[in-house]
């Protein structure tokens, strides 16, 4: 079965520090992986992902994430936190190849980390 | 905003009402989803559609029936709901070409079952 863990209910930084959101997943084959993040009262914001190539990706906001295949993980980061990026994080894993063999995806989410950047 | 609208943003309704949320994308895609979210739980998907597929999640219960007429249009059709069905109901959609695809998320409608 396809998991995604995010060790982290809450993390917490002040503004200018940088900061790292966890996701650690486990999947049968090669995964496709995702971060999304959503604001109070609104859907999830795409903010970045992982397909192939460089292990490091760069997303919006100045957001970056780095996979690791030996570690299973691909953490968030941003090298300096902004009181605006408080919000509810999400990592997300789908699978080549797609949803039970069709064309159409499946994402599978973590429960969230709620960030909280304190001025 | 994403190019994925939901109405209505928010519904409160009685376990023995019928009503229907209503998706629409304008980002020209041909895959459509509809999932749930509870508090402290993991997103959880319901249905998976194209004009051509339709994939469900088996442990969803048949008192929510998804419609969908054409490519950019979703409907999820609730009746006689339980109080446990109360959530954020989010649809997304994304391009059909396996799970590489970003899925792009609308506003959620704010479920409270009474």
């Amino acid at each position: 079965a396809q998991s995604v863990a995010q060790p982290e209910d809450q993390v917490n930084v002040a503004e200018g520090n940088p900061l790292t959101v966890k996701c650690t997943y486990s999947v049968s084959g090669n995964p496709y992986l995702f971060w999304y993040v959503q604001y109070p009262n609104r859907g999830l914001q795409f903010l970045l992902k992982y397909i192939t190539g460089d292990n490091l990706v760069k997303g919006s906001y100045g957001f970056e994430a780095e996979f690791n295949k030996s570690q299973t993980s691909f953490h968030l980061k941003k090298p300096s936190a902004l009181v605006s990026d408080s919000a509810l994080y999400f990592c997300a894993v789908s699978l080549q190849g797609g949803h039970r063999g069709s064309t159409l995806g499946r994402l599978y989410f973590g429960r969230g980390t709620q960030l909280t950047v304190w001025p | 905003e994403t190019g994925v609208t939901q109405t209505p943003r928010h519904l409160v309704m009685g376990m023995t009402n019928k009503k229907s949320l209503k998706c629409e994308q304008h980002l020209g895609h041909n895959a459509m989803y509809w999932y749930k979210q509870s508090a402290k739980k993991p997103l959880e998907l319901m249905f998976v559609y194209s004009l051509e597929e339709r994939v469900e999640n088996n442990s969803v219960p048949s008192r929510f029936s998804p419609e969908c007429p054409n490519s950019s249009h979703l409907f999820l059709h609730l009746h006689t709901l339980q109080p446990e069905d109360s959530a954020l109901y989010l649809c997304a959609s994304s391009h059909k070409r396996g799970g590489r695809e970003t899925q792009y998320f609308g506003p959620g409608t704010r479920l409270l079952v009474l």
